[in-house]
């Protein structure tokens, strides 16, 4: 079946403007996550979704990242005023359940603001 | 923040050789530890997935082994080769719902 898909693939943005990023989970997966890998860093947890349950935003940055999830499927991470420091690559990943469920990633999303 | 450590940070073994790197987790509240390997331009590929002191999985070459009393894991790979060359990245959960990935070893196998 279908693995996670990511878009866009590549987004390149000027400094100031907002940001969306789109995740598709794999169908039927109940918990969906966003990551994030800055240049020479490890993969850092930015925000998680569980079913209907509040979303666990402990690992956003700052007031300026938030992430929605319509339906339980779909999510949108959005970036409002990007700033140089964002660029990374932006990656969703998905599982059945949390935290035993292993977590299927896709291809990621790189963001470049000038 | 919890500390996942991973080491050693990158190395480099010629084909055929046997190689095993360590993740190093917080051994409190402890739920999962799972293996992810990243190669380049491609997105992490879960390995395994152990909840149990004294789990021990294998994948064709590649087993890896968990003590959670003393909160650590190892990866092995038996006679590597060059398809083998990625980051291999640790992940730990605890009972809290947390979720920390380590920073990965670079695996480079020299043909």
């Amino acid at each position: 079946g279908a693995g996670v898909s990511q878009s866009p693939s590549n987004k390149v943005t000027e400094k100031g403007k907002d940001v969306e990023l789109r995740c598709d989970p794999i169908s039927g997966h109940t918990a969906l996550y966003w990551y994030r890998q800055s240049l020479g860093q490890g993969l850092e947890f930015l925000i998680y979704f569980q079913g209907n349950s509040a979303p666990d935003k402990s690992g956003l940055p700052s007031d300026r990242f938030s992430a929605e999830r319509t339906g339980g499927s779909v999510s949108t991470l959005t970036i409002q005023r990007t700033q140089q420091e964002d660029s990374a690559v932006y990656l969703c990943a998905s599982s059945l359940n949390r935290p035993q469920g292993k977590q299927f990633f896709g291809p990621g999303t790189r963001l470049t603001v000038l | 923040i919890l500390n996942v450590e991973q080491s050693p940070q990158s190395l480099h073994v010629q084909e055929g050789d046997s190689t095993n790197f360590t993740c190093s987790f917080p051994s409190s509240n402890f739920y999962a530890l799972h293996w992810y390997r990243w190669e380049t331009a491609k997105s992490p590929e879960a390995l395994f997935v152990m909840t149990l002191n004294g789990d021990e999985k294998k994948k064709g070459r590649i087993s890896a082994t968990l003590n959670t009393k003393e909160g650590y894991s190892y990866l092995y790979i038996k006679g590597s080769q060059p398809e083998d060359s990625a980051t291999y990245l640790c992940a730990f959960s605890n009972t809290g719902n947390q979720f920390y990935f380590g920073t990965g070893t670079s695996l480079t196998v020299i043909p």
